[in-house]
């Protein structure tokens, strides 16, 4: 059982569009952490969220954590090629802080 | 130069042989994790450690064995490799909880 669910899976699309992924949990979390994955790298955080209701922007990024902290969502406008790589969310599991990952949204920002 | 370095960045191995795959961190974090990395299965927990000498199971354990004697080093080894422990492995810190994690840049591990 997943218990980062995160939505769509793949998402291809053209330069100057915008769009949204999402992560959704059953679970409640104490705060979750957004990540860019590169071809070859590790991933590298975004934000981190922790507030139900709390939005974060980063430039052109957009992220929203849901009041009840069971879900969050990341917005990008007007998408560039540079944002193209696996978008990865994860929380703090249990006592013992064991940080888990959904399986990713991978985009394609095609020029 | 600081962060944190994983070794080696690409091993071949034969099934049945040991494997210990390196991970170190300059930053004195607490928190240390390893993660395989699949497709079609995200990053999944192997093992992660709180501090020295304390450790704990992940989503994926078995036919895994870590350790921390010192907190700037957590390695991870594979005890008798099999075909299913191709992947690519990625070590993590993190200075206390829920704040963020620093990855390293992984290690592709073949199996054969």
């Amino acid at each position: 059982t997943q218990l980062l669910e995160q939505s769509p899976q793949f998402l291809s699309i053209q330069e100057g569009e915008n769009l949204t992924v999402y992560c959704n949990s059953s679970s409640v979390f104490s705060s979750l952490q957004w990540y860019r994955q590169e071809p070859g790298e590790g991933p590298v955080l975004l934000v981190t969220v922790v507030t139900g209701g709390e939005v974060k922007k980063l430039k052109r990024l957009t992220f929203q954590f849901g009041d009840a902290r069971k879900d969050s969502s990341l917005h990008i406008t007007a998408a560039q090629p540079g944002d193209t790589g696996l978008y990865l969310c994860a929380g703090p599991l249990g006592s013992n802080y064991k940080l888990t990952f959904g399986k990713g949204t991978l985009l394609t920002v095609n020029p | 130069d600081a962060g944190i370095t994983q070794s080696p960045r690409y091993k071949i191995t034969e099934t049945g042989r040991q494997v210990t795959l390196m991970c170190h961190q300059t930053w004195s974090h607490s928190y240390m994790f390893w993660y395989r990395q699949d497709l079609g299965h995200g990053l999944r927990l192997i093992y992660y450690s709180a501090a020295a000498d304390i450790t704990d199971k992940g989503e994926v354990p078995d036919g895994y064995v870590v350790s921390r004697s010192k907190t700037e080093n957590f390695p991870l080894t594979l005890e008798s490799a099999t075909r299913s422990q191709t992947s690519v492995y990625f070590c993590a810190s993190s200075l206390r909880r829920g704040v963020e994690a620093f990855f390293g840049q992984g290690t592709r591990l073949t199996v054969v």
